[in-house]
This record gives structure tokens, C-alpha cells and sequence, in this order.
């Protein structure tokens, strides 16, 4: 089985800084996807950004970036310039792929960010 | 927007009474699943489904059941609530297209006192 472990509850960041949310997951799988999901006061559900396990450069999305440490099970999260509007929780999701079979997710605990003026 | 809506969005029962909450997508794709959030636990898949009548049990899936009937429906049922239930339900999908990645409805938060 799959475990994830986000280990910062919480964190605070003032706007325009970055911070690095941490994740480490343990898996004896080689072929899966790693995900990073906010979700907002509102409690919508929101993909972030992807990582493919066979891919060797770190995904990123405008903002947000992934440092992607397979070796040492690592997928840390980082938010550039961060904006009131990131103020969330964060979870880190992993999931293991089989062709032709359901692809589970497994979260972690998730950390809330708070972005302070 | 996926196209996934959930109803109730809230609900309060007591202990002992059947619920069901439903989930409806409209884009006829083929895998759809339920999670439970609660604190400290993240979410938690209850059961998945990957094809009309075809579902199976996730991790946390006792005292729950589904069904799927039609594409566009995926129906979570407590047969006979408890306070242990008490959670935040979301129902997700994944896009035939894009087979890794699931998106999510926007939650039923379920109260039982």
C-alpha cells in the first residue's frame, strides 16, 4: 500500500514571498503520477499540478512548481509570489497507473497555507 | 468545470436513517469515485466505479454501498447512519482523455446527530 506524509499542519507566507510545501510519499511502484490539489475556503477540490513518475524534469505551472526527488520519495511544492488567493489547504495526492485499470488516489493530510499581507 | 455536480450539497439525519447522496456527471465518462474528508485523514476513497453496474471498495468502505445504473449516476447510499459518518463527500471523475487525472465535484458535507 501507498502512504503519503505531508508533515507542516500549517504554514504562513506574506504576499509576494515563496514558500516550499514539503511531501514525501512511500511506494514500491514505478510507474505512477504525484499531484499537489488546493482547496480553498470554498472546499472545491482544485488540480494544481502534475508529476509523471518517468519523467526526470519538474513539472511547472505558471506560479507553482514541483521538486521532484524520486530517489529520496520526495514531491515538495513551491509557490512563487504568492498571492492572498493561494490561501488554501494543500494536499499531496500520489497515484499508481495500470493500463486498463480504476487509478486511485492516495492523499496525505494536507498542510493550510495562509498568505498574510 | 467537469461537469460534475452532487446533491444534497448539505444534509443533517439522524442516527439510524438510510441516506443517499448522489453524484452526477455529463460528460459519459467512464470512472467515477467517492472520497470522505475529514481532519487529520486528508480524503479517504469509499468506493469506485468503472463501468455502468461495475464498482468496487476502496479503503475506508465499510457500512457504505453504491450503485451505478446509468453512465451519468453514481449513488453512494448509508444504509443506516452513524456519527462516525459525519463528513465531507466529494465524488470525482477521471476524463477519458486524460486518464491520470481526477477532478472533482464540489462536495456534500453530511451531519449525523
Amino acid at each position: 500500500a501507498q502512504t503519503v506524509t505531508q508533515s507542516q499542519p500549517e504554514m504562513s507566507v506574506q504576499e509576494a514571498e515563496t514558500v516550499t510545501l514539503s511531501c514525501t510519499y512511500d511506494t514500491s511502484e514505478s510507474n505512477y503520477y504525484l499531484f499537489w490539489y488546493k482547496q480553498p475556503p470554498s472546499r472545491q477540490m482544485i488540480l494544481v499540478i502534475r508529476q509523471e513518475a518517468y519523467k526526470q524534469q519538474n513539472a511547472t505551472e505558471n506560479r507553482f512548481s514541483v521538486n521532484f526527488q524520486k530517489a529520496a520519495k520526495s514531491f515538495s511544492l513551491k509557490i512563487s509570489d504568492s498571492q492572498l488567493g493561494d490561501t488554501a489547504m494543500y494536499f499531496c495526492a500520489f497515484m499508481k497507473f495500470r493500463t486498463g485499470t480504476a487509478s486511485k488516489l492516495t492523499f496525505g493530510t494536507g498542510t493550510r497555507l495562509q498568505v498574510t499581507l | 468545470d467537469a461537469g460534475i455536480t452532487q446533491s444534497p450539497r448539505h444534509k443533517v439525519t439522524e442516527t439510524g436513517t438510510p441516506v443517499t447522496l448522489r453524484c452526477h456527471q455529463t460528460e459519459n465518462h467512464r470512472y467515477m469515485y467517492w472520497y470522505r474528508q475529514d481532519p487529520g485523514h486528508g480524503l479517504r476513497l469509499i468506493h469506485y466505479s468503472y463501468g455502468v453496474k461495475d464498482t468496487d471498495k476502496g479503503e475506508v468502505s465499510d457500512g457504505y454501498s453504491v450503485s451505478r445504473s446509468k453512465t451519468e449516476d453514481f449513488l453512494l447510499t448509508l444504509e443506516s447512519a452513524t456519527s462516525s459518518q459525519t463528513s465531507v463527500y466529494f465524488c470525482a471523475i477521471i476524463r477519458d482523455s486524460l486518464f491520470y487525472e481526477q477532478y472533482f465535484g464540489p462536495g456534500t458535507r453530511l451531519t449525523v446527530t
